[in-house]
């Protein structure tokens, strides 16, 4: 089983270059996130859809956009790249309510 | 509002050390609680939780009890390894809207 799968693994950007990461999981679970992680901050929360349809803003949304395609498939796009969204992505799934997250391996990305 | 505070790294051990990394939280309501363990260029695993007070979490040698007195999910393992070497995180998630609530991580070196 695949569980969360990022693509791609690592990107290297110029300053306003627009680019989509993607995300899909095959274990059926109705919430997605999207977190951005940085050297001594630990995760923050980008955007999240708590199902098919629905997306709401977390704790650092700006410079960002989200798209729930279907159930499996939650993409995070960057329209104007800037040094600052420099960072490794993780894209995340959960069940329902307490359940844990399960985590893809990350996108590394590098802006110029 | 709800915050989580984990000591700093890196943490420095030798083999077959005792292992604890300290974890306190601020949460309103009754949060569950759990630690997460990132290898080196993986996504975020769950290693444990615990879902309501005195309970205790325990996987691969590592335990942690819930301690609402104290408000405190500190990490613990007995005789660590050289492939324990990796980033802990502490998270609260909390129960209005299953968000999770991330610590700053703690990086573990293990020396042999």
């Amino acid at each position: 089983n695949a569980g969360v799968t990022q693509t791609p693994k690592f990107q290297v950007l110029k300053t306003g270059q627009s680019m989509t990461l993607q995300c899909a999981q095959d274990m059926n679970h109705n919430s997605m996130y999207w977190y951005r992680q940085d050297p001594g901050m630990g995760l923050r929360l980008i955007y999240y859809s708590a199902s098919e349809g629905t997306t709401d803003k977390g704790e650092v949304p700006n410079g960002y956009n989200v798209s729930r395609l279907n159930k499996r498939e939650f993409s995070l796009r960057l329209e104007s790249a800037a040094p600052s969204q420099t960072s490794v992505y993780f894209c995340a799934t959960q069940y329902e309510g307490e359940q844990p997250q399960h985590f893809g391996d990350g996108t590394r990305l590098s802006i110029l | 509002g709800n915050s989580v505070t984990q000591m700093e790294g890196p943490v420095t051990l030798s083999e077959e050390a005792f292992l604890t990394i300290n974890c306190t939280y601020t949460a309103t309501g009754y949060p569950s609680l759990f630690w997460y363990v990132q290898y080196p260029g993986e996504g975020l695993q769950l290693l444990l939780k615990a879902t309501k007070a005195d309970d205790k979490g325990s996987n691969k040698g590592f335990e942690a009890t819930y301690r609402k007195e104290t408000t405190s999910f500190h990490l613990e393992k007995g005789s660590v390894q050289v492939s324990d070497s990796a980033v802990y995180f502490c998270a609260l998630l909390v129960n209005s809207n299953y968000q999770l609530i991330w610590g700053a991580g703690t990086k573990l070196i293990i020396k042999p």
